[in-house]
Formats: structure tokens, sequence, C-alpha cells
């Protein structure tokens, strides 16, 4: 049973590009999480979607940064117009049900986002 | 509001010797999560344990340990006769029922075991 998978696993691009970060949960996983983790600090919660619906997008930047979860395919958090500021380590978890008694998410790799 | 506190910043010891890492959490509900993950160098996460709230019984792991008291709401990790494959930065991290979306992470304590 494979894992959560991520790709690219690194990304560079340069200020003012897009960046296409792509997530496939664990099989049988509809639920996907994406977190930031900026360097030298712990992950931060951005978003989390369920097939075709966004759930808690609190921890969103309001600009420039969007994810998507479509009924095919993988999920795409997507971020526009790159600054430097957005170079971090972005990781993606699933999880089979929201909460349950013995709760859990998977998390993936990791995609390293470079801006130059 | 949930928080994770992890107040160690960086540890260093000598191979062999133990070692503690602390963690103190604020919620305010009942139902919640704790975990533990490593990050080595290489980046990824690795889940090392996970404990719910009405579970207070410590655990031990080979050569890892946990110490769960609600009392003082900490969640500490010892590493006994640590190994330089234990240097890694590790995570205490938070979920609770209210947020059952999100997975709260402490910043963080990078240890370094020396040879």
């Amino acid at each position: 049973n494979a894992g959560v998978m991520q790709n690219p696993r690194h990304l560079v691009r340069r200020r003012g590009q897009e960046a296409r970060l792509r997530c496939s949960p664990m099989k049988g996983h509809s639920h996907v999480y994406w977190y930031r983790q900026l360097p030298e600090e712990g992950l931060k919660f951005m978003v989390y979607l369920q097939k075709e619906n966004i759930i808690d997008e609190s921890g969103m930047p309001k600009e420039r940064f969007s994810a998507e979860f479509p009924k095919e395919g993988p999920s795409i958090l997507r971020i526009q117009q790159v600054v430097r500021g957005d170079s971090a380590a972005y990781f993606c978890a699933s999880s089979a049900k929201r909460w349950e008694g013995t709760y859990e998410q998977y998390f993936g790799p990791g995609t390293r986002l470079t801006v130059t | 509001a949930q928080k994770v506190t992890q107040a160690q910043t960086e540890i260093s010891v000598v191979e062999k010797e133990d070692v503690t890492l602390d963690c103190v959490y604020e919620t305010r509900d009942t139902t919640y999560y704790l975990f533990w993950y490593k990050q080595p160098p290489s980046g990824e996460l690795v889940f090392l344990i996970r404990r719910n709230s009405f579970d207070e019984q410590n655990e031990i792991s080979g050569r890892y340990s946990w110490n769960f008291q609600k009392s003082t709401s900490s969640f500490n990790f010892t590493i006994t006769a640590s190994q330089v494959v234990d240097s890694a930065v590790y995570f205490c991290a938070l979920t609770t029922y209210s947020s059952a979306s999100k997975i709260i992470f402490g910043s963080g304590t990078r240890l370094s075991i020396r040879p």
C-alpha cells in the first residue's frame, strides 16, 4: 500500500512564476491536508480538503495561494507570483476520516520550494 | 485556543547519554491526541507515537519512552543511551476534537548527538 506521494520533491521557481505542488493521498483516503514549514520552524496548517470541497482554509494566505482536490486526480496546491518568502517545505497529509477513535494523518515526503 | 510549546530549541549531548525533550500543550478540549514526530536531516517526517487524552499510561519502545501527565499538560520524550542516528529535529504536536482538521505543531527541538 503506497503512502502519500508528493511531487515534485524539489521545485525551483523565479520570483513571479507559478508553483504547482501535487499530492496523491493514500489509497482509500478522501481527506487531504496541506502544511507549510518555513526554514527553522515547525509545520503550520494551511488547508483541509475533501474531494471537490474545501473544508477549512483558515491557514491559507489570503492572496496568491489556492488549493483543490478534484474528483479525479491529485490534490494541487497552487502559488501564483511566488516571492522569496514562499520558499519552504510543503507537506501534504491524508486521512481516511476526519475524526475517529484512532484518528491519524499520514504525511508525505514534502516538496521543497525554492524561490530565486 | 490550542498551543504546543517546546521550550528547548537545541540540545547537544554526547553519545550514550540519556536526553529528555520537553513538550507542554494547551487546550480546553477534553478529547485530544498528542504526537511526536522526528525530522532527520533528509527532511521527511517520521511518526513516532500518538497518545489520546484518555490514556495516561507511559509508553516505552526500545530506547524511546514517553511520559504523559495531564496534571501538568506535558508529554515529554526521553531517549535512553542516545546514538548519533538520533540526531534530528523532534516535533511535538496536538490535535483536538474541536479542531480535528488541524495538527498543531510545536516549534521543534534540534537534537545533536556527538560521538
